[in-house]
């Protein structure tokens, strides 16, 4: 156990719908990342959060957003969702950009 | 980040030490060597990092070359457990933001 949580484990909905993965990161992180993973793809980096702040931002579409609340937690928000959306998405936490970083078990995605 | 460098793939039978090289020939005096694993359907796994000199810890050993452009991830007994797809990463030790690419991997073949 990673001590990362992500909510939920599996998420199953349709084309153009909205859904909001949430993020627990570990006790005492700062940073939270996320990345998304399609079938035999490699991991994508999204975006990352810095107490609260956004501070770097990958190849994240205009569809995508994400924040960071107070308590630290993060949520990926993802909208007009289509097909090729199907992916894994994983959250990491870690306590400064150069420590390790903790990954949670992910969230699978189905856009149907 | 700065790039690495690493073979798609490589075997390597049970039991047996493996040597999994990477390449960062523009790796900056700030930035930290990490290294991350994936199993199948889970999410990335820290392995080891550090900066200069050779590191160990219950998973592996780090090498890291004089000149810090290249080094060598060494799991001392390959089990069938450690097949998955390890990742070579630089992290910038100053920076709190930073866009933490995994790049392709290697992928590690256990032969029993």
């Amino acid at each position: 156990d990673s001590g990362v949580t992500q909510t939920p484990k599996h998420l199953i909905t349709a084309t153009g719908q909205r859904v909001t993965l949430r993020c627990s990161p570990r006790s005492g992180d700062l940073s939270v990342y996320w990345y998304q993973q399609s079938l035999d793809q490699g991991l994508q980096f999204l975006i990352q959060y810095y107490n609260g702040e956004e501070r770097a931002k990958g190849n994240i579409l205009e569809r995508f957003s994400a924040q960071q609340f107070p308590d630290l937690h993060s949520e990926l928000n993802l909208s007009s969702l289509e097909l090729g959306d199907s992916a894994l998405y994983f959250c990491a936490s870690s306590v400064w950009g150069d420590t390790e970083a903790f990954f949670g078990q992910g969230t699978r995605l189905t856009v149907v | 980040d700065a790039k690495t460098t690493q073979p798609n793939s490589m075997e390597s039978n049970e039991e047996e030490p493996v040597h999994l090289p990477c390449n960062h020939s523009t790796i900056s005096g700030t930035d930290y060597i990490h290294w991350y694993r994936q199993l199948p359907s889970q999410g990335p796994e820290y392995v080891i990092h550090g900066l200069t000199s050779n590191v160990n810890n219950r998973m592996a050993s780090l090498a890291i070359a004089e000149d810090r452009k290249s080094s060598t991830l060494i799991l001392h007994r390959a089990t069938l457990r450690d097949a998955a797809v390890y990742y070579c990463i630089l992290r910038d030790m100053v920076d709190t933001g930073n866009q933490f690419y995994f790049g392709t991997g290697t992928s590690l073949t256990v032969i029993p």
